[in-house]
């Protein structure tokens, strides 16, 4: 059974740093075609791919974000970690992350999410 | 990056079908058959309900189909039911292997 489920502040001051966690179990990201990826979703707002990591430790980045978004991976420990830079209150959400299934393009098991406010 | 275009709502009675479009260019929606549709409750996380624009996962209902003429894609819901009324987003590859989601659509059963 994959799961998943995300971690980090709940509050985040401006021009902070953000730095999420998504702990997995259910699957191996060093596993041909795996990949996970993070997803945000502002307050009444639709949803917004951030980024994605790959079992090569391949990386893709949103191009409207990509300067402030590192993705990194830990398959020994089953975490993904996102870090987002010079934080604003617009970037207040909720956070997702997702797997990515190795023979589909599409997210098909998604954590929980963890709301973000931004705000001093 | 700009977001693929879905009407802000559908409505339609129970029993009825309803039909979401999702409109993007040639370098997403036209350009691939990567295509997933989402929905998504209150306070929930998204789920799959159509991926590589038409196929169904497994445990999804079949009043769920998908389809693609060009740019446009287009989730189609058979036979309404209550517990359908819910928010749906597209989702599309785009070139240089980005994704892109859409501006989403909330579905009310009236």
């Amino acid at each position: 059974q994959i799961t998943l489920k995300e971690s980090g502040p709940t509050l985040v001051k401006p021009t902070q740093t953000l730095t999420l966690t998504c702990t997995f179990s259910g699957f191996s990201l060093s596993a041909t075609g795996v990949g996970v990826g993070w997803i945000r979703q502002p307050p009444g707002k639709a949803l917004e791919w951030l980024a994605l990591i790959y079992w090569t430790n391949g990386e893709r980045y949103s191009p409207s974000l990509r300067n402030r978004l590192t993705i990194t991976k830990d398959s020994s420990k089953n975490q993904v970690v996102l870090t987002m830079t010079n934080m604003d209150p617009v970037d207040t959400a909720t956070y997702y992350c997702a797997h990515r299934d190795p023979a589909m393009v599409v997210f098909d098991y998604w954590g929980q999410g963890t709301l973000v406010t931004v705000s001093s | 990056q700009s977001a693929l275009t879905q009407p802000a709502s559908v409505s339609g009675s129970p029993g009825q079908s309803i039909t979401i479009s999702c409109t993007g260019t040639s370098s997403d929606v036209g350009g691939y058959n990567y295509v997933s549709w989402y929905q998504q409750h209150p306070d929930r996380a998204p789920k799959v309900v159509i991926y590589d624009v038409s196929k169904r996962p497994s445990g999804v209902s079949n009043r769920f189909s998908g389809s693609k003429s060009g740019n446009t894609a287009s989730l189609t819901i058979s036979g309404l039911q209550a517990e359908d009324e819910a928010d749906y987003y597209c989702s599309a590859y785009r070139s240089s292997s980005t994704l892109v989601f859409g501006t989403g659509t909330k579905v009310t059963v009236l």
